[in-house]
């Protein structure tokens, strides 16, 4: 398979614990995405790094929050002392950019759902 | 900023009936438009993009967008529905720039189809 994948598909937390989730692009690409879809919502743009570098980061992305993406290949999403508020679907997303004119498609993969108990 | 607008959060359709599922957006600057389909439980997969050219658009599973830049709108239409297209669609759009493909969605539609 080589389209985006995540990991876990699923994780059930209790309030306050840390959880990580993990994000495997298309191999060739080079822009990453993180969004987070609530029940009943489209999906919000969290950050965006290209290559190793974070360039975007939404105001949605509270301190407790932090991603990286350390040798431009996967990247992780930390969410430090969960609230019941982030549970979500946490969907990563990526793209071959290109410095010329047209936007290039972004491939999802099937998200983290998120439970904080 | 850009915003996008779904006017129907639920379209009920009986199969093998038309459907259109609107899309307004708002942006200070020129805008790419998505349609993006997700199933229960799934990431979203691309339907369909309007870049430039032609502002009709065809897709994937039969549908087609049509935009309209004075009505700043791009719905999605297919003529003739089926079981399988019961899902939640999403209408998006980026600016047309070099920076990324970040994405604005809207709220979503869902699609129910009708035995």
């Amino acid at each position: 398979d080589t389209g985006v994948s995540q990991n876990p598909r699923h994780k059930i937390t209790k309030r306050g614990q840390n959880v990580t989730f993990r994000c495997d692009p298309i191999s060739e690409h080079n822009r990453l995405y993180w969004y987070r879809q609530t029940l009943g919502q489209g999906p919000e743009f969290l950050t965006y790094f290209q290559n190793e570098a974070q360039l975007e980061k939404s105001r949605l992305l509270s301190d407790r929050f932090s991603a990286e993406r350390p040798k431009g290949s996967f990247s992780t999403l930390e969410i430090q002392r969960t609230e019941q508020g982030d549970s979500a679907m946490y969907l990563c997303a990526s793209s071959l950019g290109r410095d010329t004119l047209g936007s290039t498609e972004a491939f999802f993969g099937q998200g983290t759902r998120l439970t904080v108990v | 900023a850009q915003s996008v607008t779904q006017l129907d959060s639920q379209v009920p359709v009986f199969e093998e009936a038309p459907v259109e599922l609107r899309c307004n957006y708002s942006s200070s600057v020129s805008v790419y438009l998505f349609w993006y389909v997700q199933y229960p439980n799934q990431g979203l997969q691309l339907l369909l993009k309007y870049l430039s050219g032609s502002t009709l658009v065809k897709g994937i599973n039969g549908f087609e967008a049509e935009f309209n830049k004075s009505q700043t709108s791009f719905h999605l239409r297919k003529p003739s529905v089926h079981i399988s297209d019961t899902a939640e669609y999403f209408c998006a759009v980026t600016r047309l720039n070099f920076g990324n493909e970040k994405l604005t969605f809207g709220t979503g539609t869902r699609l129910t189809i009708i035995p």
